[in-house]
C-alpha cells in the first residue's frame, strides 16, 4: 500500500543549528511529494513539493529533493530559527481516480534561543 | 495565492446538539475539498472527500451518518456533525484541491477546534 514515514520528534535543536527531518515513502505509481508546516493552533501550510524524481523543491531556506532510488524526501535547513518551532509533515499525493493525500505523522520541532 | 477559510475557528456545543463548519475557497474554485480530523499530537486523518454537485465519498470507518458533508458550490462545502458527543471533540482541517500544470495542490483551511461539553 501507499504510505509515509518520517523520523519521530520531537527534535529539540539550538538556534542556527542543521536541520534534517528524515522521510521515505511507498507508493504505487508516480506520487507528488510533500512538506507541510503546522504551527500552533493553526491548519497546514504548504511549505515545498517536488512532482518527480530528483526535483528539489526549497522556500524559506528549507530544501528536499525527490529521491526516487531510494524512495526518500529528507527536509533540511542549514540553519534553523526559533521561529521555524513547528509541526513538520510529510505526504504523498496520488491520482488514484481521484486524488489522494496520505501524510506521515508529523515531526515536532523546538528550536531553542 | 489560494486562500482557504474555515468558520468557525473554534466551538463549544453541548452533548447532543448539532455543529455546522463551513470550508469556502476564497479566490478559486474547487472541484475537491477534503475533510480531515486531526487528534492532539497526531497526524491529519482524512475523514471524506467531497465533490462539488456529487455524493461524499467517505473513509473506512467513518460513519456519513453522523458526518453529514455537503459541497453545494464550488466554493463552499461543509460539514456537519450531528448528535456530537465528546469523543467528537477535535480539530478539524478542511483543504480545497487545484490541480496544475504538472501537480495538484491542496490549501488547507486554518482548522475548527471542537468542543463538545
Amino acid at each position: 500500500g501507499n504510505s509515509v514515514t518520517q523520523m519521530e520528534g520531537p527534535v529539540t535543536l539550538s538556534e542556527e543549528a542543521f536541520l534534517t527531518i528524515n522521510c521515505t515513502y511507498t507508493a504505487t505509481g508516480y506520487p507528488s511529494l510533500f512538506w507541510y508546516v503546522q504551527y500552533p493552533g493553526e491548519g497546514l501550510q504548504l511549505l515545498l513539493k517536488a512532482t518527480k524524481a530528483d526535483d528539489k523543491g526549497s522556500n524559506k531556506g528549507f530544501e528536499a529533493t525527490y529521491r526516487k532510488e531510494t524512495t526518500s524526501f529528507h527536509l533540511e535547513k542549514g540553519s534553523v530559527q526559533v521561529s521555524d518551532s513547528a509541526v513538520y509533515f510529510c505526504a504523498l499525493t496520488l491520482n488514484t481516480g481521484g486524488f489522494k493525500t496520505i501524510f506521515g505523522a508529523g515531526t515536532r520541532l523546538f528550536v531553542k534561543a | 495565492g489560494a486562500v482557504v477559510s474555515q468558520h468557525p475557528s473554534w466551538v463549544i456545543c453541548k452533548s447532543g446538539t448539532s455543529v455546522k463548519i463551513e470550508c469556502r475557497s476564497l479566490d478559486f474554485q474547487a472541484t475537491t475539498m477534503f475533510w480531515y480530523r486531526q487528534f492532539p499530537k497526531q497526524s491529519l486523518m482524512l475523514m471524506a472527500t467531497s465533490n462539488e454537485g456529487s455524493k461524499a465519498t467517505y473513509e473506512q470507518g467513518v460513519e456519513k451518518d453522523k458526518f453529514l458533508i455537503n459541497h453545494a458550490s464550488l466554493t463552499l462545502s461543509t460539514l456537519t456533525v450531528t448528535s456530537a458527543h465528546p469523543e467528537d471533540s477535535s480539530f478539524y482541517i478542511c483543504s480545497a484541491g487545484l490541480a496544475g500544470a504538472s501537480s495538484y495542490e491542496q490549501y488547507f483551511g486554518p482548522g475548527t477546534r471542537l468542543t463538545v461539553t
